[in-house]
């Protein structure tokens, strides 16, 4: 089967770097992208990686390794609003979008 | 402002009632998405369509109904086959942003069967 893996939940502290993994079996791949959803709210675009190495956007970085199956996200210098959660999706060899259930983010202060 | 508007933003629905979902979009994308989310599970496609007049049913299409009569609109309808209703519903165009395929997605609609 497919499968897409996030840590269900994280704690972090404004101003500090955390890094939500993810790793993820599909038949085949395309590219991997990250959303952040704050709650209640719609899923937004944050990052696409489908080559090897580290994609940087500011403050948010994202990495692949599709050897093993592996991205991560980078969140540097956090704020409150960050709060979110983040949704890792791979697109498989048929370009269909497999979704993790997404890690909820908490910044204290 | 483009973008895509989802109505009614919350729904109550008696079991046994079809309840339809708008959504509206001015992006001019061709391809929109219907998605539902359930807590701690990752999004799951009901249908999309690529074109006017066109569309396919993804992993969970069971219970639901759409059309496509202009490249604006993408209504789901929610029927009462469908077994367990209670959702947040997700709709999604799509464009290509250097090489990727990056959805849209509106504000969502979120149904629950009383």
């Amino acid at each position: 089967g497919q499968n897409i893996d996030q840590p269900t939940e994280m704690t972090a502290t404004e101003g500090a770097i955390v890094q939500i993994n993810c790793t993820y079996q599909t038949s085949g791949f395309n590219g991997l992208f990250w959303y952040q959803q704050h709650a209640g709210e719609a899923p937004t675009f944050l990052s696409y990686n489908v080559l090897d190495g580290l994609e940087e956007k500011g403050r948010f970085s994202s990495f692949l390794s599709r050897s093993k199956g592996y991205s991560y996200l980078l969140l540097k210098e956090l704020q409150m609003k960050d709060s979110a959660s983040y949704l890792c999706a791979v697109s498989n060899s048929n370009y269909q979008l497999i979704w993790g259930a997404g890690t909820k983010l908490i910044i204290k202060p | 402002d483009g973008g895509i508007t989802q109505s009614p933003k919350y729904l109550f629905r008696k079991e046994g009632q079809n309840v339809t979902l708008s959504c509206e979009q001015n992006l001019n994308h061709d391809a929109m998405y219907w998605y539902r989310q359930d807590p701690g599970q990752g999004l799951r496609l009901i249908y999309y369509s690529q074109i006017v007049n066109d569309f396919q049913k993804g992993d969970i299409a069971e219970g639901y109904s759409v059309s496509r009569e202009k490249k604006e609109s993408f209504p789901l309808t929610v029927t009462s086959a469908q077994k367990n209703p209670t959702a947040f519903y997700l709709c999604a165009t799509s464009t290509v942003v250097t090489g990727a395929n990056v959805l849209t997605f509106g504000a969502g609609s979120r149904l629950t069967v009383l």
